[in-house]
């Protein structure tokens, strides 16, 4: 099946720094990525969808300054945490789909975040 | 409203068979799917439905039935590696993902 990889797996950093979590798409050209967060206990939170080439669609309560999602090619976006406090410490998911009209999403493995 | 409904928590025995419910309500409908996540880690594909009926796979099963929004996901022959969070999703008319909140399944020896 698909891969989709992220990077780093964890990182712990001071509070009001940015952290940059990569997600790629390993064997496939995804058009669209989904950048979920996922407190513990609880279920998974689409945080945006971004499509290459164009700007990135945020979930209402989402705040798209503060969470800079780039998607400049078919297998990279990357989401920008910006001037990072404690409670933005999570679990940042991503998923790729494949070519518009595929269904499936594949998950990357996560990225824990922890500010301290 | 989109919604999903599945049970919080669930227990059951190794070795008996479990079945999971869910029920969508979505704006539009391009499928149901099912994923498997263990604590810290991300989600794993399970089984994708847009068909009314069974679909087998292995020990686990699904079955969607479109005219009453619902779905299960059965498990057989449980191990205690099934013990996990289990998510509901339903793909809307948009292609989103509506999630359910999971339901933890607990496997006692």
């Amino acid at each position: 099946g698909a891969v989709v990889s992220q990077h780093p797996s964890w990182v712990i950093c001071k509070s009001g720094t940015s952290v940059k979590i990569e997600c790629r798409s390993l064997d496939f050209q995804a058009t669209t990525m989904f950048w979920y967060r996922q407190f513990p206990k609880q279920s998974l939170m689409l945080m945006a969808t971004s499509n290459e080439g164009s700007k990135a669609t945020y979930e209402q309560g989402v705040e798209k300054d503060k969470f800079l999602i780039n998607h400049a090619s078919l297998t990279l976006s990357t989401l920008t945490v910006t001037s990072a406090h404690p409670e933005d410490s999570s679990f940042y998911i991503c998923s790729a789909r494949e070519p518009r009209g595929a269904r499936e999403q594949f998950f990357g493995p996560g990225t824990r975040l922890t500010v301290l | 409203g989109q919604n999903i409904d599945q049970p919080t928590e669930m227990t059951a025995t190794e070795g008996a068979i479990v079945q999971i419910n869910c029920t969508y309500q979505t704006s539009g409908f391009n499928g149901l799917f099912w994923y498997q996540q263990h604590a810290g880690e991300a989600p794993t594909f399970l089984s994708y439905n847009v068909l009314d009926g069974l679909e087998e796979k292995g020990r686990f099963s699904s079955f969607l039935s479109r005219s009453k929004g619902y779905s299960y996901l059965l498990l057989k022959e449980l191990q205690m590696k099934d013990s996990a969070s289990y998510l509901c999703a339903a793909m809307d008319s948009n292609y989103q993902l509506i999630w359910g909140a999971g339901t933890k399944l607990i496997i006692k020896p």
